[in-house]
């Protein structure tokens, strides 16, 4: 158990619809990021944010967007989902820029 | 630009030696990670490495040159339960914590 928590663990919706998808990080670390991970493909970067500012962006689309709340928890909502939008969502959090802790993860499924 | 090579699979038998490369190309370097990840699952953090040389922890050890733009985990006495994909990530000096990941090395061990 890395520490950090994510829910949902599973999500099924349609296309077009808008979810959104939550992290608690690991006591006392002060940043938060986000990676989708497809079938068969890498992690891939989205977001990061440091007590509660966006630090870094990566490949996110313009239809997603994030956002770290004073507890230190944080939000990822997808909207307009598409069918490519299914995948796996992790949240990581770490310490400053020390080793990043992975949640489960998100299971999103776009019917 | 950015890019991480990791053989896509590989295959051992139980109880031997298996060594996962990694090379890399990165337009900044600020040390690399190797995480463990079992199908569906978290991944899980097993080494880092910053400056040049091995790093020992059990029946792991991860290796780095820098110079070479190379790394590779080493995994001994290998156990069915190593089965799993080992993802190598390269943090970013340029921004703060950011992680580029490899696609990944899926390692079946067979017995």
């Amino acid at each position: 158990d890395s520490g950090v928590t994510q829910t949902p663990k599973h999500l099924i919706t349609a296309t077009g619809q808008r979810v959104t998808l939550r992290c608690s990080p690991r006591s006392g670390d002060l940043s938060v990021y986000w990676y989708q991970q497809s079938l068969d493909q890498g992690l891939q970067f989205l977001i990061q944010y440091y007590n509660g500012e966006e630090r870094a962006k990566g490949n996110i689309l313009e239809r997603f967007s994030a956002q770290q709340f004073p507890d230190l928890h944080s939000e990822l909502n997808l909207s307009s989902l598409e069918l490519g939008d299914s995948a796996l969502y992790f949240c990581a959090s770490s310490a400053g820029s020390t080793t990043q802790y992975f949640g489960p993860g998100t299971r999103l499924t776009v019917l | 630009g950015q890019n991480i090579d990791q053989p896509t699979e590989m295959t051992a038998t139980e109880g031997a030696i298996v060594q996962i490369n990694c090379t890399y190309q990165t337009s900044g370097f600020n040390g690399l990670f190797w995480y463990q990840q079992h199908a569906g699952e978290a991944p899980t953090f097993l080494s880092y490495n910053v400056l040049d040389g091995l790093e020992e922890k059990g029946r792991f050890s991860s290796f780095l040159s820098r110079s070479k733009g190379y790394s590779y985990l080493l995994l001994k006495e290998l156990q069915m339960k190593d089965s799993a994909s080992y993802l190598c990530a390269v943090r970013d000096g340029r921004s703060q914590g950011n992680l580029i990941f490899g696609k990944g090395t899926k390692l079946s061990v067979k017995p």
